[in-house]
């Protein structure tokens, strides 16, 4: 069975912390997504990754970065934390790519807050 | 800028009754995928359409993808508690999904 997991379902940090989101998938994709999802907005591509050590931005990168050193592993990182990111993050990841339809495998998200 | 509206963004109907949520843009989109998403949950793809005028059905659901590859309309027959959830379409735009702004469904027993 598919799984993408995430490291934290809640999180709550302080405004400059430095945050960490872990998602790793079990599937052996290439392609894994940080997403970022506010009501009204739906969701919006942060970053994403085609291989291994590969990063592309997405729509919003400002104020995130991302790595991925393992396969499986996908990390979002947030490296001083502000309010105005507060959100629910998703992760997912994809077999395949290309604009003809492509099928992504969604984490249960997590829930985070910046005080 | 929003390149996907829904409408509409909120939907509370009784069991049984029939339903339409629609997605969309000024944009030409190569293919377009529906999600529902359960609370708590990731989002969950419901269907690919990828051909102009296409429509797929999934039971109860009917997508229907525009001539122009703009918009697309989910319709839902007999609505049941089970299909309460958000509704999201995302249209495919080079390499990577553009999301739309949902529609939530309460569908009462």
């Amino acid at each position: 069975d598919v799984k993408v997991t995430q490291s934290s379902r809640y999180l709550v940090k302080r405004t400059g912390e430095k945050v960490f989101l872990e998602c790793v998938q079990d599937m052996d994709h290439e392609n894994m997504f940080w997403y970022r999802q506010d009501p009204g907005l739906g969701l919006r591509l942060i970053y994403f990754s085609y291989d291994v050590k590969m990063k592309e931005k997405g729509d919003i990168p400002e104020g995130y970065s991302v790595s991925r050193e393992k396969k499986e592993r996908f990390s979002l990182i947030l490296e001083s934390a502000s309010t105005n990111q507060t959100s629910m993050y998703l992760c997912a990841s994809s077999l395949e790519s290309g604009a003809r339809g492509y099928e992504q495998y969604f984490g249960p998200g997590t829930r985070l807050t910046v005080t | 800028t929003q390149l996907l509206e829904q409408s509409p963004q909120f939907l509370s109907i009784q069991e049984g009754e029939n339903l339409t949520v629609y997605c969309n843009s000024s944009s030409v989109f190569s293919s377009l995928q529906w999600y529902r998403q359960e609370p708590g949950e990731g989002p969950v793809l419901l269907v690919t359409v990828v051909t102009g005028g296409e429509v797929k059905k999934l039971k109860r659901l009917t997508f229907q993808f525009g001539d122009a590859r703009k918009d697309s309309s989910l319709h839902i027959t007999a609505a049941q508690p089970g299909d309460t959830g958000l509704y999201l379409c995302a249209g495919a735009r080079t390499y990577k999904y553009i999301f739309g702004t949902g529609t939530r469904l309460k569908v009462l027993a």
